[in-house]
């Protein structure tokens, strides 16, 4: 089945403390990208990549880090996390920009 | 980056009734799609449609690129319809934006 996976779908982390969320498709894909969605800002793209190796910011991407060592994961990186990262992450896939893309189920992350 | 407006913000509708959903978007962009956001938080995407016209059962879209805008057409609304109706827009780059919805209540 084409899918994309995160992991893990819920976490609740203190503050400061390193976290890595996980983000894997199994449809080839080579563009991917992560979103935080905020009530009533819809979603908002955090980074994006393009291919392996090739990654680069979205519109807010202060306090995050990616990377794209293989084509088929896009793990995002909270080195320090802060209340204000408290969000519902999406991470999602397509052949490239210009197709359609599709979203994983979401992780719910909460910073005390 | 380029704005995305969508309208209205909140719907309610009676089951079997029909709406129009609306995106404006502020510049040329290259790529389009709807998406339906479930109860449940799952983002599924509904069309991908840069211009023209698409139907997909009792969902349509249309996208006019030279005014910047798309509709999206419900017909014969259900309960199951019920969400977060979202439009997405890429422009000259790689970069994906998101309107803030809309908020979509079919009742029984």
């Amino acid at each position: 089945e084409a899918q994309v996976t995160q992991n893990p779908r819920y976490l609740i982390t203190v503050t400061g403390k390193k976290l890595t969320v996980t983000c894997s498709q199994n449809m080839n894909h080579e563009y991917m990208s992560w979103y935080r969605q905020d009530p009533g800002l819809g979603l908002r793209q955090i980074y994006y990549s393009m291919n392996v190796e090739v990654t680069d910011k979205g519109d807010v991407p202060e306090g995050y880090k990616v990377s794209r060592k293989e084509k088929r994961n896009f793990p995002l990186i909270l080195e320090s996390p802060s209340p204000n990262q408290t969000s519902l992450y999406f991470c999602a896939s397509g052949r490239t920009p210009d197709y359609e893309q599709y979203f994983g189920p979401g992780t719910r992350l909460t910073v005390t | 980056g380029i704005q995305v407006e969508q309208s209205p913000p909140d719907l309610i509708l009676q089951e079997g009734a029909n709406s129009t959903l609306r995106c404006n978007f502020s510049d040329s962009v290259n790529n389009l799609q709807w998406f339906h956001q479930n109860p449940w938080g799952q983002l599924i995407n509904l069309f991908y449609i840069p211009s023209g016209t698409k139907q997909n059962g009792r969902l349509s879209a249309t996208t006019v690129a030279t005014e910047r805008y798309s509709l999206l057409y419900i017909s014969s609304s259900q309960t199951t319809d019920s969400g977060v109706y979202f439009c997405a827009v890429r422009g000259n780059f790689n970069k994906f934006y998101f309107g803030s919805g809309t908020k979509l209540n079919v009742k029984p």
